[in-house]
């Protein structure tokens, strides 16, 4: 099936920018997307992007998608400790009903 | 608007045991989707109904999986004679329609002991 892949840890300093990156191997992609996930609780959408656009800003975020490398990344800028989670990348692809995810990236944001 | 709710939010139950988990998808949303989260992993697919049938089950684990949305509106996931393995956090998802954005709930986590 498709694979896709996170690494598993992060750690900033708070008020610095968050780099998580994910790469997945399906180039039918048609959205990826961005979830977080606080501990005990379910996942909240973020934001997503459309697979053949390269960039996207929503305030603090920035998704960057690379679809030449199958390449994904989520900037978080001016990092809070609120923003300590666990953040995992899904992708849609053609012909698929459900989402497939990442293994998830733990973000530790330090004060 | 109100969100996806699941019911309940933890389950602890015996081997060999019947469990039903429920889910209220948010309100005119076609497409449910059940998955399920084990221990430091991402969602796995299970199950995806539009509307009232079972449209993709091709991700239930196996026949003691079983999951039902008869109006078309809320969901029950059942497990039959559940098994220590089952244990996991099971997500429901909802969305407008068939490969629109999904909509988690907060999870039902199911222990089995």
């Amino acid at each position: 099936g498709e694979d896709v892949e996170q690494s598993l840890f992060l750690s900033v300093r708070e008020g610095d920018s968050s780099v998580i990156n994910c790469t997945y191997t399906d180039s039918s992609s048609t959205y990826l997307y961005w979830y977080k996930q606080e501990p005990g609780a379910g996942l909240q959408l973020l934001t997503y992007i459309f697979s053949n656009m390269d960039m996207k800003q929503d305030q603090r975020l920035t998704v960057l998608l690379n679809k030449k490398d199958k390449h994904l990344s989520l900037r978080i800028a001016d990092t809070q400790t609120g923003d300590s989670a666990i953040y995992f990348c899904a992708e849609s692809v053609t012909g698929a009903n459900n989402l497939f995810f990442g293994t998830g990236t733990r973000l530790t944001v330090i004060p | 608007g109100a969100g996806v709710s699941q019911t309940p939010s933890n389950k602890v139950t015996e081997k060999g045991k019947y469990v039903e988990l429920r889910c209220d998808p948010i309100s005119g949303h076609t497409a449910l989707y059940w998955y399920r989260q084990s221990l430091g992993q991402g969602p796995e697919f299970l199950i995806y109904f539009q509307g009232t049938g079972a449209a993709d089950d091709s991700g239930l684990p196996n026949d003691r999986f079983f999951a039902v949305r008869p109006e078309g509106s809320v969901s029950t996931l059942k497990i039959q004679r559940t098994e220590r393995g089952d244990s996991a956090v099971y997500l429901c998802a909802s969305s407008p329609d068939r490969q629109e954005t999904q909509y988690f709930g907060p999870g039902t986590r199911l222990l089995v002991l």
